[in-house]
């Protein structure tokens, strides 16, 4: 079963507007993370927002939000302002705990923004 | 320099040969992953190691090899590559949180 799920593959957002890229998932653990990667075309992945589950507040850096709503299993990246360096690849992921203190990431198959002028 | 590199960053091969893939890294990080990326799939899980003694499978495992040479070390091997192996290949290391460092990613075209 598909455990991170992200159901736009592309979207379209114009120069200086917000735009939500969604994100659900699927775990039983109590205790798990949720990540935002971004791949411009250049390829490389770039760290963007980290949201634990047990986190109170939002998660937010900068222009970067996620929208975390544990009962939904949702965890939607915001973008506000948006830029023309903004026009990547988004990935959703979620730290999965394994055995004792092992774990390992999860990916979403992405989102492609799109920023327009 | 960056912090987590790999070797080569390009690689045109034929099907059958043996191809390793090299990945460093400084941040002294114990945990280290292998990582490939196809159009449409997402990046998915290879090989990863908790550290030198420690190696474990990843979702997709089979037709590949890694070997933790030292703590900064993890390298993957394709003992008989084969043209659905073409794809892009990240390296990454985390710390306990699990955010991922990644590598500037090895494309390898396997014809």
């Amino acid at each position: 079963a598909q455990k991170i799920t992200q159901t736009q593959p592309g979207m379209f957002v114009q120069e200086k507007e917000a735009v939500t890229l969604d994100c659900t998932y699927d775990t039983s653990d109590p205790s798990y993370g949720l990540f935002w990667y971004k791949q411009p075309s250049s390829g490389e992945m770039i760290f963007l927002i980290y949201q634990g589950s047990y986190d109170q507040q939002n998660a937010t850096e900068g222009r970067y939000s996620l929208n975390f709503q544990k009962a939904r299993k949702s965890a939607n990246l915001v973008i506000s302002a948006s830029q023309l360096g903004d026009s990547a690849m988004y990935f959703c992921a979620m730290r999965e705990d394994l055995t004792g203190t092992a774990s390992k990431l999860t990916f979403g198959t992405g989102t492609r923004l799109q920023v327009t002028l | 320099d960056a912090d987590v590199t790999q070797t080569p960053r390009n690689r045109i091969t034929k099907t059958g040969k043996r191809i390793m893939l090299e990945c460093s890294q400084t941040k002294g990080h114990d945990r280290m992953y292998w990582y490939r990326q196809d159009p449409g799939l997402g990046l998915r899980l290879i090989y990863y190691s908790f550290d030198v003694k420690d190696i474990n499978k990843g979702e997709i495992s089979d037709g590949y090899s890694v070997s933790r040479q030292a703590q900064a070390k993890f390298s993957l091997s394709l003992e008989s590559a084969i043209p659905n192996q073409t794809a892009l290949y990240f390296c990454a290391t985390s710390d306990l949180r699990e955010e991922q460092f990644f590598g500037p990613g090895t494309r390898l075209t396997v014809l």
